[in-house]
This record gives structure tokens, C-alpha cells and sequence, in this order.
């Protein structure tokens, strides 16, 4: 069983659509998270939400907004699409809202985004 | 702003020898660090992690070390096993707000040879 699912994995688009990444886990956790890891290679979070509730939202476009439909999905809805949106995207989970003190964070295994 | 940094992109190793991977941070306000581990293909998982108030933390083959006052640390393995070859990941972790978001490093691929 997969604790923490993303679909798709690969996702190949034109610049101006618009996407969407699916995350869902079956951890029984409450907050979940997403994270792009650029061509740099840098992991960088962008939003949390703890029982549906956002909690973390960092300076990212507001071309991406993430909804959260229940505790256990986390879906990343993506606007006009730009070149620069090309990279992996990332879902995790953690029990609490604490999940930089210790309180795992379990990821997905990524969605390899490309915007042409 | 590179908070977290990994200088070494990558290393080698030979099987049962200690790998020694390196991390430095900039931000005071860390507290909590953590060692991720990524098999390619795979999302990131959790390996280790040490909090400000101790300077050493072992589980097994793998020890964090942390030097404050360098604003450094370091994860050993001992012995380096070729299923170790990954991704390896240092993050960071500030009181911001009242939640805990983790700042990560940039990687640096080990590789255990046989």
C-alpha cells in the first residue's frame, strides 16, 4: 500500500494551460504538504495544510492554488502555465503540523512536470 | 538565499568504509535539523535528526553531529553498504510562525562502490 500517492507522475504540457497534480495519503496524518524541487535541485516547501486548513503558504505565484477536499487529499491546481513551472512537485505528510520538529514527513514519489 | 547548503554535490566511497556527508546553515533561528535520504524516482525519506540542544545523535550505522558554533553538520555512515547510494538531503527547521517548515540543502549523491 502507498502511503502517500501522486498522479500523475509525469505530466507534459504547453505554457497557458492549466494543470492539476492529485496527492492523497492513507496515513491517517493531518497536515500534508507540497513541494518543488527546481532545476537546481532545491526542495522548497509551498504550502501546508493542517486539517484543511492552510497553514503555510509561501511566496509562490498565485497562478497556483492548492485546495484540500478532505484531510487525506491535497490536490495543486496550476494556472497558465509558464517554462518556469517545469519541476518535480512533491506531496508529504505529517501526523501533526509539526512537521519540521520531528514529526516525519512522508513524500510522495514526485510529479515530473514539463511545461513546453 | 541559500540557508542550507551542501557543498559537495557528490561523493564516493568504497563498501564498509565511513561516508561522511557535510552540511552548513546561515540562519540562527535553526534549531532542528534532519537527514533525508532519495533513491531516484522516489520522494525524499526520513533518515535522522538532531536538535540544537545535543551535538550527537546515532541510530545504527548513521550519527549526526551537530557544532553550533560552526553552524555545521555532518551525518556518518558507518559502514558505508552499496544500498546506501542515494540522494542525501540536509534539512533545517525555524520556529516560524507557529508551525515548522523545513528549509533543504541542495543534495549530494553518494555512491558506495563494492
Amino acid at each position: 500500500d502507498t502511503a502517500v500517492s501522486q498522479t500523475p507522475k509525469y505530466l507534459v504540457t504547453q505554457m497557458g494551460n492549466d494543470k492539476s497534480i492529485k496527492c492523497e495519503q492513507n496515513l491517517g496524518h493531518d497536515t500534508m504538504y507540497w513541494y518543488k524541487q527546481d532545476s537546481k535541485k532545491f526542495l522548497k516547501i509551498m504550502f501546508s495544510y493542517n486539517n484543511k486548513e492552510l497553514i503555510i503558504n509561501e511566496t509562490v505565484p498565485n497562478r497556483f492554488s492548492p485546495k484540500s477536499p478532505d484531510k487525506a487529499h491535497l490536490n495543486l491546481h496550476i494556472n497558465s502555465l509558464e517554462l518556469g513551472d517545469s519541476a518535480v512537485y512533491f506531496c508529504a505528510s505529517s501526523q501533526g503540523s509539526l512537521g519540521g520538529r520531528g514529526e516525519t514527513q512522508y513524500f510522495g514519489p514526485g510529479t515530473r512536470l514539463l511545461v513546453l | 538565499d541559500q540557508q542550507v547548503k551542501q557543498n559537495s554535490p557528490s561523493l564516493s566511497v568504497q563498501e564498509g568504509r565511513i561516508s561522511i556527508l557535510n552540511c552548513d546553515y546561515t540562519n540562527s533561528m535553526f534549531d532542528y535539523f534532519l537527514w533525508y535520504k532519495k533513491y531516484p524516482a522516489e520522494g525524499p525519506t526520513f533518515l535522522i535528526s538532531i536538535s540544537s540542544i545535543k551535538d550527537k545523535n546515532e541510530d545504527g550505522r548513521f550519527t549526526v553531529f551537530l557544532n553550533k558554533s560552526a553552524k555545521h553538520l555532518s551525518l556518518h555512515i558507518v559502514p558505508s553498504q552499496p544500498g546506501d547510494s542515494a540522494v542525501y538531503f540536509c534539512a533545517a527547521s525555524a520556529r516560524a510562525s507557529s508551525n515548522y517548515k523545513l528549509t533543504f540543502g541542495k543534495g549530494t549523491l553518494l555512491t558506495v562502490n563494492p
